[in-house]
């Protein structure tokens, strides 16, 4: 069983640059959830897609957006890039969208983006 | 909105100590209590899946307790070894918008041969 993916492993930007971050999820898994850690917090949601859709956004400006393609992997956009979004981007996959029970997130190993 | 704390933010103990840390939440439309333990260059990896008041969870020489009527998970380690090294984070979903997780800020263990 292959876990949770993301490419690329680091990535250095511009400000005012775009950037495009991958995520393969974990196979059975239909919904995939993004999260940024900043230095020193934990991670903050920034938005989860199921079955193609956003289902539920966090305290993100509209320049993050994403994508989930029918083999369930997503993408994360972000345009505009400013400083403050230098950070570990985590993204997760599970068997449904409910955090409850026994149904786990499982995350990839991240996406460090530095925008200089 | 939801709040996870955890404490204490840094934790440094010999091999062969126990020890333990905890995460907080607020004890009202409580969903669920997961613990992740989180190693450098890695991925974050499930330890626990809470739901229950009074649930007793293990794995190994890690075990965790919940309270949700307090609103408290502990996390205990039993005779830290080096390899425990990690960051330990707390996460509970926010209510009615059960794929939002929501994580404290963590609880960083160094164990010292």
């Amino acid at each position: 069983e292959t876990g949770v993916t993301q490419s690329p492993t680091h990535l250095i930007k511009t400000r005012g640059q775009q950037v495009t971050l991958r995520c393969s999820s974990q196979s059975g898994h239909n919904t995939v959830s993004w999260y940024q850690q900043a230095l020193g917090q934990g991670p903050q949601f920034i938005f989860q897609y199921y079955r193609e859709e956003e289902n539920g956004r966090g305290n993100f400006p509209p320049r993050f957006s994403g994508l989930q393609f029918p083999n369930y992997s997503s993408e994360l956009n972000v345009n505009a890039l400013e400083l403050d979004d230098s950070a570990l981007y985590l993204c997760a996959s599970s068997q449904s969208p409910w955090t409850s029970g026994n149904n786990e997130q499982f995350f990839g190993p991240g996406t460090r983006l530095t925008v200089l | 909105i939801l709040n996870v704390e955890q404490s204490p933010q840094s934790l440094h103990v010999q091999e062969g100590d126990s020890t333990n840390f905890t995460c907080s939440f607020p004890s009202s439309n409580f969903y669920a209590l997961h613990w992740y333990r989180w190693e450098t260059a890695k991925s974050p990896e499930a330890l626990f899946v809470m739901t229950l008041n009074g649930d007793e969870k293990k794995k190994g020489r890690i075990s965790a307790t919940l309270n949700t009527k307090e609103g408290y998970s502990y996390l205990y380690i039993k005779g830290s070894q080096p390899e425990d090294s990690a960051t330990y984070l707390c996460a509970s979903p926010e209510y009615n918008q059960g794929g939002k997780l929501i994580f404290g800020q963590g609880t960083e263990l160094s164990v010292k041969p």
